[in-house]
């Protein structure tokens, strides 16, 4: 089955305390990307990849670092917490954007991530 | 500023009447936009698409129509039903084609 799988679903952690959300995806797709959920903000970019070590900064990239080593895996790294990092985080892959960036995303289920 | 905008943060329609979500956009040079839809604890999934070169995209019981002057789309759902009940929102790649903008997302309820 064709899925983004996301680790973990729910994370409580206190501030500073660093923290990887992991990402990985079973498509061989080269675009991969993390975005929060916020109320009333919808969905913000942090940061995204095009391809395996080519990664760069979203909207919202402050507090927050990514690798990409592998096609497949694309995680997000807290390396020190603040309780305004607390949202839901979402990532994402898909076929290349191209030029016209219609290749819709396939979204894992999220992490709902507190600090304290 | 947000680029992609969704007014109405939720909506309530009967079972079998027509939704119709909204979706307004600042940048003229956005010539694709994609729906999702979102259930609670669940990621978002693609819905429906449509190209700056038309002005309707029909996918069954969805319907999403662009009025480019306006810089305005909209999303109809008829018949609604009580499984469509999710937030929808609204999304754009931006003009570097390598980020896409989501809206707030609007709730939709659709009550038996």
């Amino acid at each position: 089955e064709a899925q983004v799988t996301q680790n973990p679903r729910y994370l409580i952690t206190v501030t500073g305390k660093k923290l990887t959300v992991t990402c990985s995806q079973n498509m061989n797709h080269e675009y991969m990307s993390w975005y929060r959920q916020d109320p009333g903000l919808g969905l913000r970019q942090i940061y995204y990849s095009m391809n395996v070590e080519v990664t760069d900064k979203g909207d919202v990239p402050e507090g927050y670092k990514v690798s990409r080593k592998e096609k497949r895996n694309f995680p997000l790294i807290l390396e020190s917490p603040s309780p305004n990092q607390t949202s839901l985080y979402f990532c994402a892959s898909s076929r290349p954007q191209g030029q016209t960036g219609n290749s819709p995303l396939h979204f894992g289920n999220g992490t709902r991530l507190t600090v304290t | 500023d947000q680029q992609v905008k969704q007014n109405s943060p939720s909506l309530s329609v009967q079972e079998g009447r027509i939704s119709i979500l909204n979706c307004d956009y600042t940048n003229s040079m956005f010539d694709y936009f994609l729906w999702y839809k979102k259930y609670p604890a669940e990621g978002p999934t693609f819905l429906i698409s449509i190209s700056s070169i038309k002005d309707k995209n029909e996918d069954g019981r969805f319907t999403v129509f662009l009025n480019k002057s306006a810089k305005h789309l909209s999303l109809h759902i008829v018949p609604s039903q009580p499984g469509d009940s999710a937030v929808y929102f609204c999304a754009a790649p931006g003009t570097s084609y390598d980020k896409v903008i989501f809206g707030p997302g609007t709730s939709l309820s659709v009550i038996p």
